[in-house]
């Protein structure tokens, strides 16, 4: 069964600072996403990583993918206020009539002035 | 741009009534999904459909039920609710195949009384 764990549940930064959220998954999965969701918002796709190594930057936010340690990781450089939000990692479990993602327990960040 | 509708933002149900939420996508996606989302949990998979009148069962699909009458909706019944399904609900959309990304709706934000 695959199992989707990130931490730390809660962040709080402060501005300026960098910091890692981690997504650890249980069995091979071909694809991975990251999500964002404002509060009260739905959710929305940052980033999908594909392959072994990859890596995708947007801004102050960094997603690699690391399949045989089988973790991801999500850095955030320089915080800044905006990038509050809560985090979400989610992984492809193949088989049965379609694919499905199977989302971790999501990153609740906080950056403070 | 893909939209994913739900009908409602916030509920308020009492305790044994039967319970609506519906879902509507305008991209024509071939599979559709139903997902709870709790605080420290997640987001967690209830059922999902991969075809008009096909559906199969997520990770918890105890005391659910769901309908896919035509393409574009999908709706998540709750047969007899109760406190404990006291939840945001969320409806996501994907495109058949290979791509998996998900698109989301805004959630509902269910209080069962």
């Amino acid at each position: 069964e695959l199992k989707v764990e990130q931490n730390p549940l809660f962040l709080s930064m402060q501005e300026g600072k960098n910091y890692t959220i981690y997504c650890n998954y249980s069995t091979t999965s071909d694809r991975l996403y990251w999500y964002r969701q404002d509060p009260g918002k739905s959710l929305e796709s940052l980033f999908v990583l594909l392959s072994n190594g990859a890596v995708k930057q947007e801004g102050r936010l960094m997603a690699s993918l690391d399949t045989k340690a089988r973790l991801s990781t999500l850095h955030i450089t320089a915080a800044v206020h905006d990038l509050s939000a809560t985090y979400f990692c989610a992984v492809v479990r193949s088989g049965g009539a379609t694919n499905k993602l199977i989302f971790g327990t999501g990153t609740l960040l906080a950056v403070q002035p | 741009d893909v939209k994913v509708t739900q009908s409602s933002r916030y509920l308020v149900k009492r305790t044994g009534e039967k319970v609506f939420l519906e879902c509507v996508q305008d991209m024509d996606h071939e599979n559709m999904f139903w997902y709870r989302q709790d605080p420290g949990l997640g987001l967690r998979l209830i059922y999902f459909s991969y075809d008009v009148k096909m559906k199969e069962k997520g990770d918890i699909p105890e005391g659910y039920s769901v309908s896919r009458e035509k393409k574009e909706r999908f709706s998540l019944i709750l047969e007899s609710a109760s406190t404990n399904q006291t939840s945001m609900y969320l409806c996501a959309s994907t495109l058949g195949g290979a791509g998996t990304e998900a698109f989301f709706g805004q959630g509902t934000r269910l209080t069962v009384v």
